[in-house]
């Protein structure tokens, strides 16, 4: 049963490029998370999406950052013009349906994004 | 708002000795508490968590930890660090109603000198 995938693993944009990272959730898991890592910091919630619809993006940057969950494929976090600010790790983390009283959130390795 | 506040961004002990990071949340109702472990250059794995019942909780490697609602803290302990220990720790909360959004702490680095 694989777990929650992530790619690209690394990614390096120079500044104004697009970024785009996937996420695959684990087999059965309708909910998508996703999560910003900077250098010396704890991680931050962006975005919470169910397929085809986003439930939460609280923590998005109002400019240049979208995601999506599509009904069929990976959920995408999408960051235009990239500045260096973006450099982060970026985590994905999925759960499924919530049936149960706790629904644990299952975490990717990220994707380590450098912008040059 | 949820909030999580790990003392000690870096913490240092022997191996064999006591390992004892700190956890303190703030939460208008008692949460659902967890604490992550992050190796270099990886994802988050999940140490243990608390929803319900027994207050102190066993989890995976030897870590355990303690809801003190009184205190609002949930410490993690290990009787005995190994070298295989050192990584980042993370305490986390999350709302026991609605999708459970996760709040993190700022992590603490353990390292385990031999």
């Amino acid at each position: 049963n694989a777990g929650v995938m992530q790619n690209p693993r690394h990614l390096v944009r120079r500044r104004g490029q697009e970024a785009r990272l996937r996420c695959s959730p684990m087999k059965g898991h309708s909910h998508v998370y996703w999560y910003r890592q900077l250098p010396e910091e704890g991680l931050k919630f962006m975005v919470y999406l169910q397929k085809e619809n986003i439930i939460d993006e609280s923590g998005m940057p109002k400019e240049r950052f979208s995601a999506e969950f599509p009904k069929e494929g990976p959920s995408i976090l999408r960051i235009q013009q990239v500045v260096r600010g973006d450099s982060a790790a970026y985590f994905c983390a999925s759960s499924p349906p919530m049936v149960a009283t706790y629904n644990e959130q299952f975490f990717g390795p990220g994707t380590r994004l450098t912008v040059l | 708002a949820q909030s999580v506040t790990q003392l000690g961004s870096h913490v240092s002990v022997s191996e064999g000795a006591l390992v004892l990071l700190r956890c303190n949340y703030s939460s208008s109702v008692p949460p659902y508490l967890f604490w992550y472990v992050q190796y270099p250059n990886q994802g988050l794995q999940l140490l243990l968590k608390y929803t319900t019942g027994a207050t102190l909780v066993k989890g995976i490697n030897g870590f355990e930890a303690e809801f003190k609602k009184s205190e609002t803290s949930f410490h993690l302990t290990k009787p005995s660090a190994h070298m295989s220990d050192a990584a980042e720790y993370f305490c986390a909360v999350s709302d026991r109603g609605g999708y459970q959004k996760v709040t993190f702490g700022t992590g603490t680095k353990l390292q385990v000198i031999p």
